[in-house]
């Protein structure tokens, strides 16, 4: 079954703190990995992807195919990172559907 | 430019009334995708248009959803005799290949069924 787990629906940490959200899948084949984020009365955006290997906000992500996951990290977390987070997955590179996790909302409290 | 646009942005109507939802993709971006969501979870797949045609629909939940892209841009997202389990934010998304395939999302229309 293709599935994208987020065990956390709230994390809540200090300004500056370290910041981890979890993200587990199962999917038959290979997948793309993302992570969409959607602020306050803002629409669904792309935080980042993981065949782009890229830093987006001073979060990273990286894939773990051995534990099939895909956990969000940024090292000292800003106000601003309070939001709705989603862990998707889709088909590798191709226009397809995306199937995404139930969410985990961050707060950063000051 | 322009991104993804949906109208209404709310519909609330009654149960068993029939309902339309629009989407306007991003000039140019051949697929089209329609995703609800409930309250308190992550987006769910509906169906998604490659040109004109319906690539998949394995999410639609019964026959009671239907989805049209006539001209390989708006798509219709229509809702026959809806129940007050419909009531969700149905999301539209676009992509192309020149962006990698990256899906950008519409605003939502909130749809409540009374």
């Amino acid at each position: 079954a293709q599935r994208v787990t987020q065990p956390e629906k709230l994390l809540s940490v200090f300004k500056g703190a370290p910041v981890e959200l979890k993200c587990n899948y199962s999917y038959s084949g290979s997948p793309e990995l993302f992570w969409y984020v959607q602020y306050s009365r803002q629409r669904l955006q792309l935080l980042l992807r993981h065949i782009s290997r890229e830093s987006i906000k001073g979060f990273t992500a990286d894939l773990n195919k051995g534990e099939t996951s895909f956990h969000l990290k940024k090292p000292f977390a800003q106000e601003e990172d309070s939001a709705m987070y989603y862990c998707a997955l889709s088909r590798y590179s191709s226009a397809s559907k995306i199937i995404f996790g139930s969410g985990t909302r961050l707060s950063i409290r000051p | 430019g322009a991104g993804v646009s949906q109208t209404p942005s709310n519909k609330v109507t009654e149960k068993g009334k029939y309902v339309e939802l629009r989407c306007d993709p991003i000039s140019g971006h051949t697929a089209l995708y329609w995703y609800r969501q409930s309250l308190g979870q992550g987006p769910e797949f509906l169906i998604y248009f490659q040109g004109t045609g319906a690539a998949d629909d394995s999410g639609l939940p019964n026959d009671r959803f239907f989805a049209v892209r006539p001209e390989g841009s708006v798509s219709t997202l229509k809702i026959q005799r809806t129940e007050r389990g419909d009531s969700a934010v149905y999301l539209c998304a676009s992509s192309n290949p020149g962006s990698r395939y990256e899906q950008y999302f519409g605003p939502g229309t909130r749809l409540t069924v009374t």
